[in-house]
């Protein structure tokens, strides 16, 4: 069964500060990563998706990468906003048989940028 | 930019009564999923449907959940006798043909009282 696990569960960091967010993943077949964005009490947007023969993807501040074979992924967040506060979720999908692919989710970063 | 809407975005209900929970998709997508997040956990998948049939499903999705597509619209998920465990934010997902990214509604929060 596959497992999601985000470290550290919460970051603080003084506006300005690039920081990096980690994800693990304990079965390797992955079909794709995607990192969310989740407000307080809000649904989750989708940042960056990575397909599994991917290394890594950019949007803007953030970078994504991906390592399959040692089940890692790290999102990289440039220059940090206070606007950027917020819960940073992790979710792979798996290879199978059928298409839905549905996700697994960490449980998430909550990250605050200080201004 | 297209987005999938969940209605409504907060229910209470009693405990034992059953509550129906709307999602309208992206226009042209075919795949649909529900997930949960229960108070300070995860993100869970509860169910997968495709081509007007259950797909996957979790677990958690016993007898007591359905879901549909009555109109071949709207994407519903039918708790028939809430308890209160099911209190939770329920999050509806859709996702394209040949498509690889899920794009998610806002969500409802059940109170179950």
């Amino acid at each position: 069964k596959q497992e999601v696990t985000q470290i550290p569960a919460a970051l603080s960091v003084p506006e300005g500060e690039n920081l990096v967010l980690n994800c693990s993943f304990t079965d390797s077949a992955i079909y794709n990563l995607q990192w969310f964005r989740q407000d307080p009490g809000k649904g989750l947007t989708s940042l960056l998706l990575i397909q599994s023969s991917q290394r890594e993807q950019t949007s803007g501040r953030l970078n994504a990468s991906l390592d399959k074979s040692s089940g890692r992924s790290t999102l990289y967040i440039a220059a940090s906003q206070p606007g950027d506060s917020a819960t940073y979720l992790c979710a792979v999908s798996r290879i199978s048989s059928g298409s839905a692919r549905q996700l697994t989710f960490g449980s998430g970063t909550q990250l605050t940028v200080l201004p | 930019e297209p987005e999938v809407t969940q209605t409504p975005s907060h229910q209470v209900t009693q405990m034992g009564q059953e509550v129906i929970l709307r999602c309208v998709p992206i226009s042209n997508h075919l795949y649909f999923y529900w997930y949960r997040q229960i108070l300070g956990q995860k993100v869970e998948f509860l169910v997968s449907f495709y081509n007007n049939e259950i797909s996957e499903k979790s677990e958690i999705f016993d007898d007591q959940f359905s879901v549909e597509r009555p109109d071949g619209s709207n994407f519903t998920l039918k708790i028939r006798s809430t308890k209160l465990e099911d209190s939770a934010m329920y999050f509806c997902a859709t996702k394209g043909e040949g498509g690889t990214e899920a794009f998610f509604g806002q969500g409802t929060r059940l109170t179950v009282v």
